[in-house]
C-alpha cells in the first residue's frame, strides 16, 4: 500500500499569502494519479485537482497542483477567507488508494 | 447534477453489522464504480471499498473479511455491510462516485454524499 505522508500538519498564514503543501508518497505514483481535496469545518470533501495539476469544474485558478513521482504540491497564490480548510491528497495509483493525513491551513 | 445519500442506523452495537444504503439521484448507477469511504479521527479518511453497477467489487485489503457490498439498479442505490464492529469502525461514512474520466482503473472521487456517522457502542 502507498502511504501518503502530508507536510505540514498545519499552515498559519494570512489572507492574500501564498500557501504550499506538501504530499510524498511512499512509493512512486505511475503518471501522476494523485488527486487533491478540500474539506472546511462540517463540510464533506471536494475535489480541487486530479490527474496532479488539472483543476477541478469550478474550481478558481489561484489552486494549483504540481509534481510526480514521489513529491506532489498543492498552491494557494493567494489565500481568500474561505480557503481556510484542510486539505488531503489521494492517491489512485494501485489498490487500495489511500489518503494523506491532511494539513489544516488555519489564519494566522 | 448527481446527488449521493447516505442512510442507515446512527448507533450499532459492538459484534453487530453496520449496514448503510447510499441513494444516488440526478443519474443511473449503470455502468460506473461507486465507492464507500470513512473518515474517523484515528485513521483519518480510509477508502472501504467500490462497486461496479455489474456487482464486480474491490474492497481494502484491511477490511476485506468484514466487508461486503451490493447494489440495486432499480431503487439507484448501492450498499455496505461491515461486520463484526468495534469502536475502531466508529467514524463518519461517505458515498462517493467514481470519476469515469480517469484513464486507469481507478479514479478520483467526485461527488461524495454529505456522510454519516456511525458511533459503535453497546
Amino acid at each position: 500500500e502507498i502511504v501518503l505522508t502530508q507536510s505540514p500538519g498545519t499552515l498559519s498564514l494570512s489572507p492574500g499569502e501564498r500557501a504550499t503543501l506538501s504530499c510524498r508518497a511512499s512509493l512512486s505514483v505511475t503518471s501522476r494519479y494523485l488527486a487533491w481535496y478540500q474539506q472546511r469545518p462540517g463540510q464533506t470533501p471536494r475535489l480541487l485537482i486530479y490527474g496532479a495539476s488539472s483543476r477541478a469544474t469550478g474550481i478558481p485558478d489561484r489552486f494549483s497542483g504540481s509534481g510526480s513521482g514521489t513529491d506532489f504540491t498543492l498552491t494557494i497564490s493567494r489565500l481568500e477567507p474561505e480557503d481556510f480548510a484542510v486539505y488531503y491528497c489521494q492517491h489512485y495509483d494501485s489498490l487500495p488508494p489511500t489518503f494523506g493525513q491532511g494539513t489544516k491551513v488555519e489564519i494566522k | 447534477q448527481v446527488q449521493l445519500l447516505e442512510s442507515g442506523p446512527g448507533l450499532v452495537r459492538p459484534s453487530e453489522t453496520l449496514s448503510l444504503s447510499c441513494t444516488v439521484s440526478g443519474e443511473s448507477i449503470r455502468s460506473n464504480y461507486w465507492s464507500w469511504i470513512r473518515q474517523s479521527a484515528g485513521k483519518g479518511l480510509e477508502w472501504i471499498g467500490r462497486i461496479y453497477s455489474s456487482g464486480n467489487t474491490n474492497f481494502n485489503p484491511s477490511l476485506k473479511s468484514r466487508v461486503s457490498m451490493s447494489i440495486d439498479m432499480s431503487k439507484n442505490q448501492f450498499f455496505l455491510n461491515l461486520t463484526s464492529v468495534t469502536a475502531a469502525d466508529t467514524a463518519v461514512y461517505y458515498c462517493a462516485k467514481d470519476s469515469p474520466d480517469s484513464m486507469w482503473f481507478l479514479t478520483w472521487f467526485d461527488p461524495w454524499g454529505q456522510g454519516t456517522l456511525v458511533t459503535v457502542s453497546s
